[in-house]
């Protein structure tokens, strides 16, 4: 069965500096690997996924995130945050097989951002 | 938000009562879902279909029903069976290439459903 780990709730950055919203995940295979965003009351807004290729996946709002294929990890950063930015953020994995049921999501990171 | 209406955004029910709770997408997906969002939880899928008159059972299809007659279109009724039937509900879609797990999903807005 495939998982995805969120280890912080919450995430507090001041506007300007570098934020990291943390993920790893448990697959089996050759992960795929997305992340998204949710304002509140509102869907989800997909950012990026990592599908194959550079481990550095470039995404929506200036947003990248890296893939560690040896520490199962896909951490979401942005070089400069917005308060704008603070919103709920949800990691997912997905693997190859024959069901359209594909998503994993994990419990999503509260990020604020303080102005 | 794009492509995927769900409706009504709010919702409120009484106990005992039956509800159900429109999706409509106009992005010609194969694939469509339902998910549960509680505060902590994440999401957590109900049912999906990957195709008209199919559907499969989530983690968490107990209380719930579905119907897929339509490409575009995939309601949820929320029974009187459902337990604790309040929490916000998430539709979504995506294309469906069997054995391709790369394809995103688009998300509707939402409906809040309270039960009274």
């Amino acid at each position: 069965a495939q998982s995805v780990a969120q280890p912080e709730d919450q995430v507090n950055v001041a506007e300007g500096n570098p934020l990291t919203v943390k993920c790893t995940y448990s697959v089996s295979g050759n992960p795929y690997l997305f992340w998204y965003v949710q304002y509140p009351n509102r869907g989800l807004q997909f950012l990026l996924k990592y599908i194959t290729g550079d481990n550095l996946v470039k995404g929506s709002y200036g947003f990248e995130a890296e893939f560690n294929k040896s520490q199962t990890s896909f951490h979401l950063k942005k070089p400069s945050a917005l308060v704008s930015d603070s919103a709920l953020y949800f990691c997912a994995v997905s693997a190859p097989s024959g069901s359209a049921r594909q998503l994993t999501f994990g419990s999503g990171t509260q990020l604020t951002v303080l102005p | 938000d794009g492509g995927i209406t769900q409706s009504p955004k709010y919702l409120f029910r009484k106990e005992g009562q039956n509800v159900t709770l429109s999706c409509e997408q106009n992005l010609n997906h194969d694939a469509m879902y339902w998910y549960r969002q509680d505060p902590g939880q994440g999401l957590r899928l109900i049912y999906y279909s990957q195709i008209v008159n199919d559907f499969q059972k989530g983690d968490i299809a107990e209380g719930y029903s579905v119907s897929r007659e339509k490409k575009e279109s995939f309601p949820l009724t929320v029974t009187s069976a459902q337990k604790n039937p309040t929490a916000f509900y998430l539709c979504a879609s995506s294309i469906y290439n069997q054995g391709a797990a790369y394809n995103e999903q688009f998300f509707g807005p939402g409906t809040r459903l309270t039960v009274l």
